[in-house]
């Protein structure tokens, strides 16, 4: 069953502190992985896209990573500020000749003055 | 760009009622969808368009009505509201295809009493 599991579900830390937050995934066959960042009563936006060949992406202090082989990606947030308190979706496309996006359920992040 | 907008922002229907849902993108997108997100599950597919005159079901389909006469304007319709359909709707326009990067309307909040 093609599933997005985060972890944790929810994170409190300081700000100008760094975390990372974790995305594990049964989808198959794998298109691409999406990280999007919703603010409270905002629609989801885009951050980053992985597709099977990058490791790496980084998007202002947002930096992606995808290990294909373990099914893993990660997204880190360095030095954080308050506007970075959000949901943070992990979103993967299947594609079996049509394209499916499986959602994640989330990651909760509270920055803390 | 106005981008994806959706109306109305919030609702409360009584039970049996039927409504409409209005989504509406300026960006010549061709596809179209519709999702509710509830609490402590991720987005989840209810209708969704890969272009004018050509709709399809997503995963949660039932009691909700779509149609596509135009490029810019998806309406979801609810045919008999139910309790259950307390959620928050999303409404997202995409370049192509489902992986494409999806552009998310600022949502609508429904309670069914």
């Amino acid at each position: 069953k093609n599933q997005v599991e985060q972890s944790p579900q929810s994170l409190i830390i300081l700000e100008g502190k760094n975390c990372t937050l974790q995305c594990n995934y049964t989808v198959s066959p794998f298109s691409n992985l999406r990280w999007y960042k919703q603010d409270t009563g905002r629609g989801p936006v885009s951050l980053t896209i992985m597709t099977f060949s990058e490791n790496t992406k980084s998007n202002g202090r947002y930096t992606a990573t995808l290990d294909a082989d373990t099914k893993q990606s990660s997204l880190h947030i360095t030095a954080s500020q308050l506007s970075d308190s959000a949901s943070y979706i992990c979103v993967v496309t299947s594609n079996t000749g049509f394209q499916k996006l499986v959602f994640g359920t989330g990651t909760r992040l509270l920055v803390s003055p | 760009n106005a981008g994806v907008t959706q109306t109305p922002k919030f609702q409360v229907l009584k039970t049996g009622q039927s409504m409409t849902l209005q989504c509406a993108q300026d960006m010549n997108h061709e596809y179209m969808s519709w999702y509710r997100q509830d609490p402590g599950m991720g987005l989840r597919l209810i209708h969704y368009s890969v272009g004018a005159g050509i709709t399809d079901q997503g995963e949660v389909p039932n009691g909700y009505n779509v149609s596509r006469s135009t490029t810019e304007d998806f309406p979801l319709r609810l045919l008999s509201a139910a309790p259950s359909q307390t959620s928050v709707y999303f409404c997202a326009s995409s370049r192509g295809l489902a992986g494409d990067e999806q552009f998310f309307g600022p949502g609508t909040r429904l309670t069914v009493l």
